[in-house]
Formats: C-alpha cells, structure tokens, sequence
C-alpha cells in the first residue's frame, strides 16, 4: 500500500531564513501530490499542489519539488516568518485510488525571532 | 477562513454513548471528506461523498456511520464510543474532482471519558 513519510518530525528555522521540508513516498503510481499546512487549533490548508508530469511548481514564497526517481517531494519556503510556524502535511493521491488523499505524519516547524 | 463549518467546536461525553457531528461545505462544492486526526495516528482517512452518495471508504469502523443529505451537509455518527476514538475529527470539502483541493474545517475535537 502507499505510504507517505517526512524524514524529520520537527524542524527550527531563523526568521527570515529559508526552510525545506522534506518527505518521501512508497507509491509510483501517484502522480497528484499536495502540501497542507496546519497552525494550531485550526484545520489543514491547502499550500501548493504538483503534479507528476512536473518537477517544480513555484507559489507565494513556496517552491516544491519532486523527483520522482527516488519518490521524494519537498515544500520550501523562502524567508521563513513567524506566520509559517505550523505542521506541514505532504500527501499524495495514487492513480489506483482517485480519492483517498493520504497524509503523512506532518513536520513542526518553529520560526526563530 | 476555508468556508466549512463544522460542529460542534468541542464535545465531551462518556464510553458507550453515541454523538453526531456535523460539517457543511463550501458553497458550491459537492464533496464532502471526513479524516480523523489523533497523536499517534495522524490525519486517517474515514469517507467521502459526492453529491449525496458515497464515494470512497478507508480506514472507518463498523461503530462508524456517515451520510450527506440532499442540501449536501454530512453528519459523521459515531456510537459505542471508546477512550481510543478520542480525537479532532475533520470535514473537508471540494470540488469533487480528482485534483480539486481540500478545503477543511476547523474540526471537532472530541474526548471520550
């Protein structure tokens, strides 16, 4: 079965620096991937979304990634603020299964002033 | 603010009793999902409904029951509650298809003494 991981539960970085995210996926048959970010007390939000047939996808300050040759997705966030400390949620839809999105367990990240 | 609301914000009650939760979606989407996020086990994904039918199951149990109704809110009823099923409970919503984003509620957090 599929199975979506982030290689560091917690991750502190200085305001103003730039922070990467990373996590990996057991399925090669996904081909959607999204980045939700979570802040305390409130439900997931949706970051940015990419699809397999990209290997970068650029927002609002977030840039992410994907190298499907080793199943690796990564979310970055130029010039880190206060306002990005949150859990960071990557999830994947496999084409097997068109709607069951799958989370992994989600990074900490802190922002330093 | 994502546009779904879901209710109650908190519920407190006892092993062995039943309780119903409530979301509705945005306006205009016709997806309804509901995912269980607990400490330990992460965002789990419970079911889906499009448009009043049940799309998608995953990981919910039999105690567990779900339905969307024509104005397209859905009720999450949990019965026969155990200390485990302690936990925020999440409604999201979408456009329905594939790659159409999650937009979630703020949850309900619920424990089970």
């Amino acid at each position: 079965g599929e199975s979506v991981g982030l290689h560091l539960p917690t991750l502190s970085v200085q305001e103003g620096d730039n922070s990467i995210i990373n996590c990996a996926y057991s399925n090669s048959a996904s081909d959607y991937f999204i980045w939700y970010k979570q802040e305390s007390g409130k439900g997931p939000q949706f970051i940015i979304d990419i699809r397999s047939n990209m290997d970068k996808r650029q927002g609002q300050r977030v840039t992410v990634l994907l190298n499907k040759t080793v199943k690796h997705l990564s979310l970055q966030i130029a010039a880190t603020q206060p306002g990005d400390s949150a859990v960071y949620f990557c999830a994947e839809i496999p084409r097997s299964n068109d709607y069951k999105l799958s989370f992994g367990a989600g990074t900490t990240v802190t922002v330093r002033a | 603010d994502s546009g779904v609301t879901q209710t109650p914000k908190h519920l407190i009650t006892a092993t062995g009793q039943r309780v119903t939760l409530r979301c509705s979606p945005r306006s205009g989407d016709l997806s309804v999902y509901w995912y269980q996020q607990s400490l330990d086990q992460g965002l789990q994904f419970l079911i889906q409904y499009y448009n009043g039918e049940e799309r998608a199951k995953g990981n919910i149990l039999e105690r567990f029951s779900a339905q969307q109704f024509p104005d397209l809110h859905s009720e999450l009823n949990l019965s026969s509650l155990e200390l485990g099923d302690s936990a925020l409970y999440f409604c999201a919503s979408s456009a329905g298809q594939r790659s159409s984003p999650l937009h979630f509620g703020n949850g309900t957090r619920l424990t089970v003494t």
